[in-house]
């Protein structure tokens, strides 16, 4: 059973960066699938971030491809978010998330909170 | 991007009734080549992260009750509960994930009892 663990700062000053782990268990992360990352704001719906290939080739959602790093770890059977300048409308439950070859999301982490504010 | 518009933003519904949530996508998400529509519907419960429930606009995950069924096709997409259960009250979102274009979800439609 595929298992992901979201894991980082729950605060973040603005203008810093947010920096995030998703930890994978009980599946090969180097399988040949899509690893992504997708927010949810206080009260608002889902926001695809972006998304890794085992291999590291990226992709990302336009509106934050200028502020967005997202990164592999095979050895570690990790993959990393980083967003840079970061403000308050950043604030969001972050969900790591194993994306299908297809392109749909079928696991999912429980998600982590994190808080813009100074 | 695709723009993806649920409705209702909210609905209430009885034990035992059918419940419909409709998605509509703001350009056809049918892919020709293979035939397949690339729409799929979450269900987030509170406090939990979502829940993938059908994929290509009607096939159901493994393990997914049968209660739950998706239709449609191009840009009109439904996703219908035949016979409500407690543990049905939930958001649920419906995604596109056509092509290179980048993914991208519905608003969310809140079912309660």
């Amino acid at each position: 059973q595929v298992q992901l663990q979201e894991s980082g700062p729950g605060l973040v000053e603005p203008s810093k960066t947010l920096s995030l782990t998703c930890g994978v268990s009980g599946y090969s992360i180097s399988s040949g699938d899509y690893w992504a990352w997708i927010r949810s704001p206080p009260g608002k719906g889902l926001e695809w971030i972006g998304s890794v290939y085992y291999s590291g080739s990226t992709s990302y959602n336009p509106s934050l491809r200028s502020r967005v790093s997202i990164s592999v770890d095979t050895s570690r059977s990790q993959f990393y978010l980083q967003l840079n300048s970061v403000t308050a409308a950043d604030t969001a439950v972050y969900y790591c998330a194993r994306n299908s070859s297809a392109g749909f999301f079928d696991y999912w982490g429980q998600g982590t909170l994190v808080t813009v504010s100074s | 991007d695709i723009e993806m518009t649920q409705s209702p933003d909210s609905l209430a519904v009885s034990l035992g009734e059918r419940a419909t949530i409709n998605c509509r996508s703001s350009q056809s998400v049918l892919h020709r080549y293979n035939n397949k529509n690339y729409l799929a519907w979450y269900q987030q419960k509170p406090g939990q992260s979502p829940k993938l429930l059908i994929y290509w606009a009607s096939t159901r995950e493994s393990g997914v009750p049968d209660r739950f069924s998706g239709s449609g096709s191009g840009t009109d997409f439904t996703l219908t509960i035949s016979s409500l259960q407690a543990e049905d009250v939930a958001i649920y979102y419906c995604q596109q994930y056509f092509g290179t274009t980048p993914s991208t979800f519905g608003q969310g439609t809140k079912l309660e009892i």
